[in-house]
């Protein structure tokens, strides 16, 4: 029940555009996206809500597909800071009314000057 | 506004031995995550506290991984006796829980079981 995410790893060049998709086997309610450097904690960037507009941080976009099961991470323009690893988390519903996210597999971006 | 703080930042220990992980949440959040993150992997939820109060823990292995928190702020991990599949980095995380917040993590506690 992990969320998959796609490619596994790329290599950019400065400037270049990315783009990592995240498919979930269960119904999406909604996605969060994560950015985490070797050896820190993952860093917020965004929350996909169902049937929200698409969202945006810096040159970092997402979109959220409701019928597809997936959302899709782009990002314009990469820098060397976008370095790190990837990770997409879905939304799992609990009992009264709690939730909880699962983290997907992680997708591993390099940019490179 | 200070972030989630967790320590010890690394701790090494031989297996069979106890250790214990502290985190301490935003001010006001009321939901506090443990995550254990396998090198490589992405990290996977062990258990989940809303307020003093359990919401899930269904992922953990409650033989050995114990973890409270009395006072619903600061909240303490356990493991009793550690195994060398243990070894990985523990995160903890807190949310405000409005629905729209993601998660702030702490900086985590590398675990290494010999």
């Amino acid at each position: 029940q992990q969320p998959v995410q796609s490619p596994q790893a790329v290599i950019l060049r400065e400037g270049e555009d990315a783009v990592i998709n995240c498919s979930s086997s269960k119904a999406l309610y909604s996605v969060h996206w994560y950015r985490q450097k070797h050896g820190e904690a993952p860093v917020f960037l965004m929350i996909l809500l169902k049937g929200g507009e698409q969202k945006g941080h810096e040159k970092i976009s997402a979109s959220f597909n409701e019928k597809k099961q997936q959302s899709s991470l782009y990002l314009t323009a990469s820098q060397l800071s976008y370095s790190g690893t990837y990770f997409c988390g879905t939304r799992r519903e609990g009992a009264s009314g709690t939730y909880k996210y699962i983290f997907g597999t992680g997708t591993r971006l390099k940019v490179l000057a | 506004e200070a972030g989630v703080a967790q320590s010890p930042r690394y701790k090494i220990i031989e297996k069979r031995q106890s250790v214990a992980f502290w985190c301490n949440p935003i001010s006001g959040h009321a939901t506090l995550y443990w995550y254990q993150q396998i090198l490589g992997q992405g990290p996977k939820l062990l258990i989940q506290f809303q307020n003093n109060g359990v919401v899930d823990d269904s992922q953990l292995p409650k033989d050995r991984f114990s973890a409270e928190r009395l006072k619903g702020v600061d909240s303490t991990l356990k493991i009793q006796p550690a195994k060398l599949e243990d070894s990985a980095v523990y995160l903890c995380a807190s949310s405000a829980g409005r629905g729209f917040d993601g998660y702030t993590f702490g900086s985590g506690t590398r675990l290494t079981v010999v």
